[in-house]
């Protein structure tokens, strides 16, 4: 059982590049989530997806777009690379609340990511 | 707004002893509140989470974590710290105007020395 596969796990674009992060789960979540991580700031959500064809907001969503047309998989793209967008990005999954309260995230191992 | 706040970049203990490391929480309403754990090169792992009911809820890895609505905590403990403890801890509440967010605290990087 693989869990929550994130490819590449490291990438270095130049400013002006474009890239997609690719996120893939097997264990049937509804939910999935893509977050950045940058030192002492926590994880911010960017983007959330509830279900197979739909895509959210989160904190953090600009300079990013997403798409879920399989329920396995959640891609990230960054259409024009900046080098504020240099962090390491980590694809999330969970069960929806219907199978019961307080459903905890399943992460995958990240994609660090440098932009010059 | 929902938040999280951790205190404390680092917490530094001794094998063998108590730890706890700290979060208190912002939100509207009764809180969902978890604690996950990263290790070097590793995504976040769960280890526990409160919902309701007893304000005391146990966790993976020997960990526990105290709820304590008054003083809007939920701070994590473990009674006889390992070297292998050593990593990234995170706190984490769920939006409960959008059940589908959740806000991370900062971080606090435990060091368990032998």
């Amino acid at each position: 059982n693989a869990g929550v596969t994130q490819t590449p796990k490291f990438r270095v674009l130049k400013t002006g590049q474009s890239m997609t992060l690719l996120c893939a789960q097997d264990m049937n979540h509804e939910y999935m989530y893509w977050y950045r991580q940058d030192p002492g700031m926590g994880l911010r959500l960017i983007h959330y997806s509830v279900g197979e064809g739909t895509t959210a907001k989160g904190e953090v969503p600009d300079g990013y777009n997403v798409s879920r047309l399989k329920k396995q998989n959640f891609l990230l793209g960054l259409e024009s690379a900046a080098p504020s967008q240099t962090s390491v990005y980590f694809c999330a999954s969970s069960y929806s609340e219907g199978w019961g309260r307080g459903q905890p995230q399943h992460f995958g191992d990240g994609t660090r990511l440098s932009i010059l | 707004a929902q938040s999280v706040a951790q205190p404390e970049d680092q917490v530094n203990v001794a094998e063998g002893n108590p730890l706890t490391v700290k979060c208190t929480y912002s939100v509207s309403g009764n809180p969902y509140l978890f604690w996950y754990v990263q290790y070097p090169n590793r995504g976040l792992q769960f280890l526990l989470k409160y919902i309701t009911g007893d304000n005391l809820v146990k966790g993976s890895y020997g960990f526990e974590a105290e709820f304590n609505k008054s003083q809007t905590s939920f701070h994590l403990k473990k009674p006889s710290a390992l070297v292998s403890d050593s990593a990234l801890y995170f706190c984490a509440v769920r939006d409960m105007d959008n059940f589908n967010k959740f806000y991370f605290g900062s971080g606090t990087k435990l060091n368990v020395k032998p």
